[in-house]
C-alpha cells in the first residue's frame, strides 16, 4: 500500500506565485520528512528536510509546513522560478531506523 | 566528496536472463538502498541494508535478490529479468544518525 501519499500529481503557476506540493503519510512512527527534487536524466537530490519537533522549516524560497495530527505536510515555494521545473518527492521515514518511503511525485512547471 | 556509484548506468537484458547491478559508496554510510522508479509510481523501495552481510526486503522486492558483501558495496540481482523488470533503479545510502538518503545516478534496465 502507499505508505506516503502526494498531491498534485502535476502543477503550472505562473513566475512569481507561490507553488503549494501536498503529503500526507499513515505511519505514525514517521518522524523524519525531506523533499526532494529532479530534473530530467538526473537523480533525486535533497531540498529540504523537518523533523517534526518544530511545525515549520524555512530555506530560502523553501518551507515546510507540518501538521502532526493530520499527518500531513506541504512544501511552499515562493516566487517560483522557470528554474523549479521539475519534480518533487516528498518522502517518510523514522529518523534513525531509515528506509524512507516516497510519495509519487508532483511534476511542477513555473511558466515565466 | 561524498558519492554513490552504479554501474551499469544502461543496460539491455533478455527476458529470462540474469541481471546484476552494482553500487559503490565512499560515504562510510551505514545504510544502502535500491528503489525502482516508474512513471506515476515515484521511487518504490525494493530492497535495503543496515550493515554488510545483511539485507531487508522492502516494498516490492519478489524478483529481485540483494547483496551487501561490505559496508561500501550493495548490488542488485535479477535472477530471470521480466518485462515488468524494465525501469530505472537507484542506488542510495545514508548515515545511521539519521539524514536524508544521497542517490546515486541511477540504472536504466530495459528487458526485451
Amino acid at each position: 500500500q502507499q505508505q506516503v501519499r502526494q498531491s498534485p500529481q502535476s502543477l503550472t503557476v505562473w513566475e512569481g506565485e507561490t507553488a503549494i506540493l501536498n503529503c500526507s503519510y499513515e505511519d505514525s512512527t514517521f518522524d523524519y520528512f525531506p523533499w526532494y527534487h529532479q530534473f530530467p536524466g538526473e537523480s533525486p537530490a535533497l531540498l529540504i528536510a523537518i523533523r517534526p519537533v518544530s511545525n515549520k522549516k524555512e530555506d530560502g524560497r523553501f518551507t515546510i509546513f507540518f501538521n502532526k495530527r493530520e499527518k500531513k505536510f506541504s512544501l511552499h515555494i515562493a516566487d517560483s522560478q522557470p528554474g523549479d521545473s521539475a519534480t518533487y518527492f516528498c518522502a517518510a521515514s523514522v529518523y534513525n531506523n531509515n528506509a524512507p518511503r516516497f510519495g509519487a511525485g508532483t511534476k511542477l512547471s513555473v511558466k515565466p | 566528496e561524498a558519492a554513490v556509484t552504479q554501474s551499469p548506468r544502461s543496460k539491455v537484458a533478455v527476458t529470462g536472463g540474469k541481471v546484476t547491478l552494482s553500487c559503490h559508496q565512499t560515504n562510510n554510510h551505514d545504510y544502502m538502498y535500491w528503489y525502482r522508479q516508474d512513471t506515476g509510481h515515484g521511487l518504490r523501495l525494493i530492497h535495503y541494508s543496515y550493515v554488510a552481510d545483511s539485507t531487508e526486503k522492502g516494498d516490492i522486492p519478489d524478483g529481485y535478490k540483494a547483496s551487501r558483501p561490505s559496508q561500501e558495496n550493495f548490488s542488485l540481482i535479477l535472477e530471470l529479468a521480466s518485462l515488468s523488470q524494465t525501469a530505472v533503479y537507484f542506488c542510495a545510502s545514508s548515515s545511521g544518525q539519521g539524514g536524508a538518503p544521497l542517490f546515486g545516478e541511477g540504472t536504466r534496465l530495459s528487458v526485451l
